[in-house]
């Protein structure tokens, strides 16, 4: 079971939006500034989509954008296009002895 | 820019010890700016941080596997290994090489990811 919780599977027409909730506790997503977003296509390594929470790094399309709300942080994706169709994680620092942890992944289905 | 490379067996008995190496290039493992990191995926599972090394050898490893497990750093070969003793098919994954910025808390870039089966 996954430190972090999050929907199995999301969603979405092409040209709509969603969100991805990632739920955690106080000692991670809620404690700290420090949530990530990574995609992974089939067969692929994960590639940084936000970090701390709402930064794009350089490259990434500004459809793509982080928020956090207690301990609940969310990915939304805006304008959704076929080759956003992945699995998304999202990570947290944590004060416990782990340091790192994860979220479960969500598949994001463009119909 | 910067890129992950593991290698290393593609399967491993159980009892013995899984080996890989991750090698770095487009820039150098001893900057001091990084932790390098392994990161592991169960087939049809999440990610799970296995632990980090500093350049200096300093390292971090996740309490669930720290028993087992050894990271160390070749900086005149730009490389860091990780060793994991006593497999089980359990630890049958996908492992993962990343870079952190020091201080910060996320990975980038990542290794394309080795698979590793426990099986006699």
């Amino acid at each position: 079971q996954s430190a972090l919780t999050q929907p199995a599977s999301v969603s979405g027409s092409p040209g709509q939006s969603i969100t991805i909730s990632c739920t955690g506790t106080s000692s991670d997503v809620g404690g700290y500034n420090y949530v990530s977003w990574y995609q992974q296509h089939p067969g692929k390594a994960p590639k940084l989509m936000i970090y701390e929470v709402s930064n794009r790094p350089s490259g990434v399309s500004n459809r793509f954008s982080g928020s956090k709300s207690g301990n609940t942080a969310s990915l939304t994706i805006s304008g959704l296009q076929a080759e956003d169709e992945a699995d998304y994680y999202c990570s947290s620092y944590t004060s416990s002895s782990t340091l790192w942890v994860f979220g479960g992944g969500t598949k994001l289905t463009v119909l | 820019q910067v890129q992950l490379q593991e290698s290393g067996p593609g399967l491993v008995k159980p009892s013995q010890t899984l080996s890989l190496t991750c090698t770095v290039s487009g820039g150098s493992i001893s900057s001091g700016d990084y932790y390098w990191s392994w990161i592991r995926q169960p087939p049809g599972k999440g990610l799970e941080w296995i632990g980090y090394i500093y350049y200096s050898g300093s390292t971090y490893y996740n309490p669930s596997l720290k028993s087992r497990v050894t990271i160390s750093v070749d900086t005149s070969k730009n490389q860091f290994s990780l060793k994991l003793s006593s497999v089980t098919a359990a630890d049958t994954a996908v492992y993962y090489c990343a870079r952190a910025p020091r201080g910060q808390w996320w990975f980038d870039p990542w290794g394309q990811g080795t698979l590793v089966t426990v099986s006699s």
